[in-house]
């Protein structure tokens, strides 16, 4: 079985603009994570989907945002990107129930100069 | 917020020697606790797992013990070999949180 794949795998953008991430999920896997992971804060949960359906929020401001197709894909959109959302953006899949098993995705790494 | 407190941050330990990372938790409609692996450039994985109907489950070299009582969870790594070095993550799945994770580092 395939794993959890994520692209683009290195991403450098500019202040101000915008950036779509993708992250394509195990075959089979209905819920989808997204997580940003830095230095000095760890492993911070954006958001999760479920049947192309928003199920579960971290507390990110609202220019984070995602949406999940109906083949489990789903992507995320950050916009007015700033200094601090350089980070690792991490896509995890799981089946339905959050007490299963993520399968993390290799991350996309974003830099904003 | 912090639904899981790990510690410590970094831990150096000798080859052979016994690595323990420890993971404090609130919420007691956990009934899941994982460990997570991730080495660099890769995304983390899961290392072992345990549910609260049993106090500890070994898999190899490595070890997830459980308190109820006290809140807590430790993974404990046996005979640490230089490619455990990785960062450990204790994770609450109910509330899709980590821990801040552990920087392992097994010397030679």
């Amino acid at each position: 079985k395939a794993g959890v794949t994520q692209t683009p795998r290195y991403l450098i953008k500019t202040r101000g603009q915008q950036v779509t991430l993708s992250c394509s999920p195990i075959s089979g896997h209905r819920s989808v994570s997204w997580y940003q992971q830095t230095p000095g804060q760890g492993l911070q949960f954006l958001f999760e989907y479920f049947s192309e359906t928003q199920r579960n929020k971290g507390n990110f401001p609202g220019r984070f945002s995602g949406r999940q197709f109906s083949n489990s894909r789903s992507e995320m959109n950050v916009s007015t990107l700033e200094l601090g959302d350089s980070a690792l953006y991490l896509c995890a899949s799981s089946l339905p129930g959050g007490l299963n098993e993520q399968f993390f995705g290799p991350g996309t790494r974003l830099t904003v100069l | 917020q912090q639904q899981v407190k790990q510690s410590p941050q970094s831990l150096i330990v000798q080859k052979g020697g016994i690595s323990i990372i420890n993971c404090a938790y609130e919420n007691t409609a956990f009934d899941y606790f994982p460990w997570y692996q991730q080495f660099p450039g890769k995304g983390p994985a899961l290392l072992i797992a345990i549910r609260p109907d049993v106090s500890e489950k070994k898999e190899g070299r490595f070890t997830i013990s459980f308190n109820k009582s006290a809140k807590q969870f430790s993974l404990h790594i046996m005979d640490s070999q230089p490619g455990d070095s990785a960062t450990y993550f204790c994770a609450a799945p109910y509330d899709m949180r980590f821990g801040a994770g552990t920087r392992l580092t097994v010397k030679p």
